[in-house]
This record gives C-alpha cells, sequence and structure tokens, in this order.
C-alpha cells in the first residue's frame, strides 16, 4: 500500500495563478481532509469529505475548493494565489468519519505564492 | 485564548534524559487525547493517544490526561537522537455541535547525543 501520496512536493506559483493539488489514498477510507500548517499555528482544517460527493468547510475554507468524485482521490483547487496561502499542504484521510480515528497524512506540498 | 496551549520550544536535552511534553485545552468536552509526531518535512503520524483521564504506556512513551485541570503530558522516557520530531497534542470532542480534531502548534524536540 502506497497510503497517502500528494503531488506536487513543491510549487511556485504567482499571484492571481491558480492550480490543484492532488491527493490520493489506496486505504479505502471514507474520511479525507485537508489542513494548512503554517510556522506557530498548527494544522488548520480547509475542507473534509466524509465520502464520495460529500465535502464540507473547515476552519479556513476561504480561497480553496474541493470535489470528491471518487473515495480515492480528494483535490484542492486554489481558485487565485495569494501570498498569505505560502504554506505547507497536507492530505489526510481516516476510516471513518469520527476524526479520533487515526489520521493517516501525505508527505505534504510545500507552496510558495510570490 | 486558543482552544489548545502548547509551548512551540525547541526543547533540548541530552541523550538518555526523561522528556515532558504538555499541553493545556480549555474545552471540557474533549474525550480522546491524541498525540501525533512530525519529523522534518514529513506528514504526522500518530503515536498513542488516551481516552478521558488517565495514564497510558507504550514502550518508554507514557501519554497522561488530567481532565480536572485540562493538562495533557508526554513523557519520553530514555530518550534517543530518533526522537528528535516536533510533537503535537490532538484533543478530540464536541465543539460547536459539531466533533472536531483541534491540534496544538507542536513542539519542537531536539535529542543531543
Amino acid at each position: 500500500n502506497a497510503g497517502v501520496t500528494q503531488t506536487p512536493k513543491f510549487q511556485v506559483l504567482k499571484t492571481g495563478q491558480s492550480m490543484t493539488l492532488q491527493c490520493a489514498q489506496d486505504m479505502n477510507h471514507e474520511y479525507m481532509s485537508w489542513y494548512r500548517q503554517d510556522p506557530g499555528m498548527g494544522l488548520r482544517l480547509i475542507h473534509y469529505s466524509v465520502g464520495a460527493g460529500i465535502t464540507d468547510q473547515g476552519e479556513v475554507p476561504n480561497g480553496y475548493n474541493v470535489s470528491r468524485s471518487t473515495t480515492e482521490d480528494f483535490p484542492l483547487r486554489l481558485l487565485s494565489a495569494a501570498p498569505s496561502q505560502t504554506s505547507v499542504y497536507f492530505c489526510a484521510s481516516s476510516l471513518a468519519e469520527s476524526s479520533y480515528n487515526e489520521q493517516f497524512f501525505g508527505p505534504g506540498t510545500r507552496l510558495t505564492v510570490l | 485564548q486558543k482552544e489548545v496551549e502548547q509551548d512551540p520550544g525547541p526543547l533540548s536535552v541530552p541523550e538518555g534524559a526523561i522528556v515532558s511534553l504538555n499541553c493545556t485545552y480549555s474545552n471540557s468536552a474533549f474525550q480522546y487525547f491524541m498525540w501525533y509526531r512530525q519529523y522534518s518535512r514529513k506528514g504526522p503520524e500518530l503515536l498513542m493517544y488516551t481516552y478521558s483521564s488517565g495514564n497510558k504506556e507504550d514502550g518508554r512513551f507514557t501519554a497522561q490526561v488530567d481532565k480536572s485541570s485540562k493538562y495533557i503530558s508526554l513523557f519520553i522516557r530514555d530518550s534517543q537522537p530518533s526522537d528528535s520530531a516536533t510533537y503535537l497534542c490532538a484533543p478530540w470532542g464536541a465543539m460547536d455541535s459539531n466533533y472536531q480534531l483541534i491540534w496544538g502548534a507542536g513542539t519542537k524536540l531536539i535529542i543531543k547525543p
């Protein structure tokens, strides 16, 4: 099992550009989520999904879109990149909706917006 | 006030020392208390968790929760250089009519050989 995979590992964007961060898991997990991690801030939840076709907003959803057409994939779209979106982005998955279940994280995408 | 407070460190100790990492939280509805470990430039991974108050031991690691004082601790015995990482506490429970996992900012731990 590959677990949770994320692409790309690194990305540099200019202000106003759009892009999609890819996330895939091969563990048949229903629950998937996207976090951003900034120094001194901990992990902040952007969006999450409890199953294919169902998504919801987390703590910091503005400027990001998600969709979940399959159990395996959960891409995160940046609509119009801003310097404030410079961060490390982690995708995570877990077996069930209850987030006390162990969350498995991908290796992260380091994004810089100039 | 943040829901979960955690000293960011870094905390630097010599190899073999006992390490104490701590968090405080404000929401008395939290039921599960997770500790995740994050190595540099990697994603976090679950280290251990406890339910409600009490202690839980796993090898050199002991997690402790005191719900009366809203205090969470992780103790590492016989610390090794391979324990150098950032440790994130993450309580889980009911908040704003939802169940949520709330993350501390993490404490960076450095074990010196």
